[in-house]
């Protein structure tokens, strides 16, 4: 089956930097996304690794180890509006993501 | 540009009451069409998803059907809501070479009483 584990809660300061880690089970795998959602909004894409290493897009960053099961999504210079849920998601070959359970990050001042 | 419609953006529905919730999706052609529903604080779980006209695929067995009558458009429906069918019912899209990069629609909170 399919099942991903990542923190339900994480804290940082404002302009710090951040990491939400991932852990996934799952025969098929094809990749790892990341969605950001913000309070009563709809998730929005952030990145997606295919294969083992680091994507950078701009402040976020996400990374992928195949041979660990294990994604992360770093967040640079935070920001106050980076206050969201973060999900990860695996996808499979039919085209489907399903998504972890999302870990709330609050930045304070 | 691809845009995704849905509504109605809220709706308060009593127990035992049909349901249908609509989905367009504007700018592109065969996309593949899904429906999530998201609990209070939760994660999102996957209940249909759709590669093509009159193909639906359940995810989890419940008293919610869906279904595809055009390329673009996805409608999820009940013939009598329960309790536990409240939430937030996103759809989303993505193209039909990827499983990655979906955009969602803005969402549907549904409350059931």
């Amino acid at each position: 089956g399919q099942s991903l584990e990542q923190p339900s809660e994480v804290t940082a300061v404002e302009g710090a930097i951040v990491q939400i880690n991932c852990t996934y089970q799952t025969s098929g795998f094809y990749g790892l996304s990341w969605y950001q959602q913000h309070d009563g909004g709809a998730p929005t894409f952030l990145s997606y690794n295919a294969l083992d290493g680091l994507e950078e897009t701009g402040r976020f960053s996400s990374f992928l180890s195949r041979s660990d099961s294990y994604g992360y999504l770093l967040l640079q210079e935070l920001q106050m509006k980076d206050s969201a849920s973060y999900f990860c998601a695996e996808g499979d070959s039919s085209y489907k993501l399903i998504f972890g359970s999302g870990t709330r990050l609050l930045v304070r001042p | 540009s691809q845009t995704i419609h849905q509504w109605p953006a809220t709706l308060v529905q009593p127990v035992g009451s049909p349901l249908s919730l609509e989905c367009t999706v504007e700018g592109t052609s065969n996309p593949n069409l899904y429906w999530y529903r998201q609990a209070a604080g939760r994660g999102l779980q996957l209940l249909f998803y759709s590669v093509g006209i009159g193909q639906i695929s359940s995810e989890v067995p419940q008293n919610l059907s869906a279904s595809r009558p055009q390329d673009r458009q996805f409608i999820l429906s009940s013939k009598k809501l329960l309790l536990s069918d409240s939430g937030f019912y996103l759809c989303a899209w993505s193209t039909g070479t990827t499983n990655y990069g979906y955009t969602f629609g803005s969402g549907t909170r549904l409350t059931v009483v």
